[in-house]
């Protein structure tokens, strides 16, 4: 099983809201990512969480708040949007951070919009 | 930053191979070469990594040159399903991120 389960798929939320986005892997891999994709952009890192600790944050705002309660599950909690936020998040895993020549695998992205 | 270059488009005949180049020239030895393609509004799809040898899988090829600094996926009979962007990344050894370049738009014609 090499899935990676995003939901909501769509979501739509209105400035003053607080959302979150849930990702879901259960391939036993220990680093998981957030990225940001605009519409004809390629993804942009937005965090990597290693070992459920945070390792890397791109300079993200701090509207967009990430949790790794657990090796299985990756949360970006949402607050105080803009509509500028408006984009595709993907989650994505691999088995470790650290750990040269594996790959990662993609969920199929929640779809954001900010009204 | 992304470390690689590639053309912004290509076109290719349904059922004729499809090769897609990648410029990596700044690449550190002990740094792999993955492709990526994402399909219209669906997430990321790993294809295939290789590090100096050529690999094949289900899917592709890919072809390495001896100095490392560029790459071509070769998909070997291109169907209109092949239709996406292709995205060749170097994995960066210090952080270990996946950063994608800009990619190639593939549309296969029929």
């Amino acid at each position: 099983d090499t899935e990676v389960t995003q939901t909501p798929k769509h979501l739509v939320m209105g400035m003053t809201n607080k959302k979150s986005l849930k990702c879901e892997q259960h391939m036993g891999h220990r680093a998981m990512y957030w990225y940001k994709q605009k519409a004809k952009k390629p993804p942009e890192l937005m965090f990597v969480y290693s070992y459920e600790k945070l390792s890397i944050n791109e300079s993200v705002p701090s509207r967009f708040s990430p949790e790794c309660p657990n090796s299985s599950l990756l949360n970006l909690h949402l607050h105080a949007l803009q509509p500028e936020d408006s984009a595709l998040y993907l989650c994505a895993s691999s088995p470790q951070e650290g750990l040269a020549g594996t790959e990662a695998f993609f969920g199929q992205g929640t779809r954001l919009t900010v009204v | 930053d992304a470390k690689t270059t590639q053309p912004t488009s290509m076109d290719c005949a349904e059922g004729r191979a499809a090769n897609l180049p990648c410029n990596h020239s700044t690449i550190s030895g002990n740094e792999y070469v993955y492709w990526y393609r994402q399909i219209h509004s669906q997430g990321p799809q790993y294809i295939i990594h290789g590090l100096k040898n050529n690999e094949t899988n289900e899917m592709a090829s890919l072809i390495i040159t001896e100095d490392r600094k560029s790459s071509t996926l070769i998909l070997p009979h291109a169907t209109l399903r092949d239709t996406a962007v292709y995205y060749c990344i170097v994995r960066d050894t210090g952080t270990y991120k996946y950063i994608f370049g800009t990619g190639t738009r593939l549309k296969v014609l029929a």
